[in-house]
């Protein structure tokens, strides 16, 4: 069964500093990892997903890497501001059979002070 | 629209009654999830429909709970008899599954349906 854990549960950084998000996953034979980001009261908006031949994705400030041999995952924001506050998702893409299942971490919370 | 899409928005209903939220998934769009979102909680899978294949019921938490996908397209995701700890947002999310694939492209969610059981 997959598991997905994020560290840190919970990020207060100040503006314009760079910061490394973290998802662990158990079972290394997923499809892809998508991260996700989470405003209050709101949906899921995807930011980056990276399929299992893929090392990593950019976009914009952002930089997701995947290390399926270790079960890692990481999220690198650049020079953050303050809109970047959220909750930022993991999730990972794994087969159960027929079906495929995307499994979420918890989450890390993050803000970004001014 | 262009993106996905539930409703209602906000549902508050009373202990014992039943519910159902549905769920517009983007044109085109062969895989749907539904997910549901606890206060403090992370995101629990429901359950998945691809195509014309028997949706994957798994993560379904009882028998209150049922899930329908008619015509390939629109989901409504029923909950009988609901209880206080049904409570949540209740998230859909649809995607791509080419024929024959292996995985599935980039997941979009909606906005949720909240759903208050007093």
């Amino acid at each position: 069964k997959q598991e997905v854990t994020q560290i840190p549960a919970a990020l207060s950084v100040p503006e314009g500093e760079n910061l490394v998000l973290n998802c662990s996953f158990t079972d290394s034979a997923i499809y892809n990892l998508q991260w996700f980001r989470q405003d209050p009261g709101k949906g899921l908006t995807s930011l980056l997903l990276i399929q299992s031949s893929q090392r990593e994705q950019t976009s914009g400030r952002l930089n997701a890497s995947l290390d399926k041999s270790s079960g890692r995952s990481t999220l690198y924001i650049a020079a953050s501001q303050p809109g970047d506050s959220a909750t930022y998702l993991c999730a990972g893409l794994s087969s159960t059979g027929t079906a495929s299942k995307l499994t979420f971490g918890t989450g890390t919370r993050l803000q970004v002070t001014l | 629209g262009a993106g996905v899409s539930q409703s209602p928005s906000n549902k508050v209903t009373e202990k014992g009654k039943d519910v159902e939220l549905r769920c517009d998934p983007i044109s085109g769009h062969t895989a749907l999830y539904w997910y549901r979102q606890s206060l403090g909680q992370g995101l629990e899978f429901l359950i998945y429909f691809q195509g014309n294949s028997a949706p994957d019921k798994s993560g379904l938490p009882s028998d209150r709970f049922s899930a329908e996908r008619t015509g390939g397209s629109v989901s409504t995701l029923t909950i009988q008899r609901t209880q206080q700890e049904d409570s949540a947002v209740y998230l859909c999310a649809s995607t791509v599954k080419p024929q024959g694939a292996t995985n599935t492209g980039e997941l979009f969610f909606g906005e949720g349906s909240r759903l208050t059981v007093l």
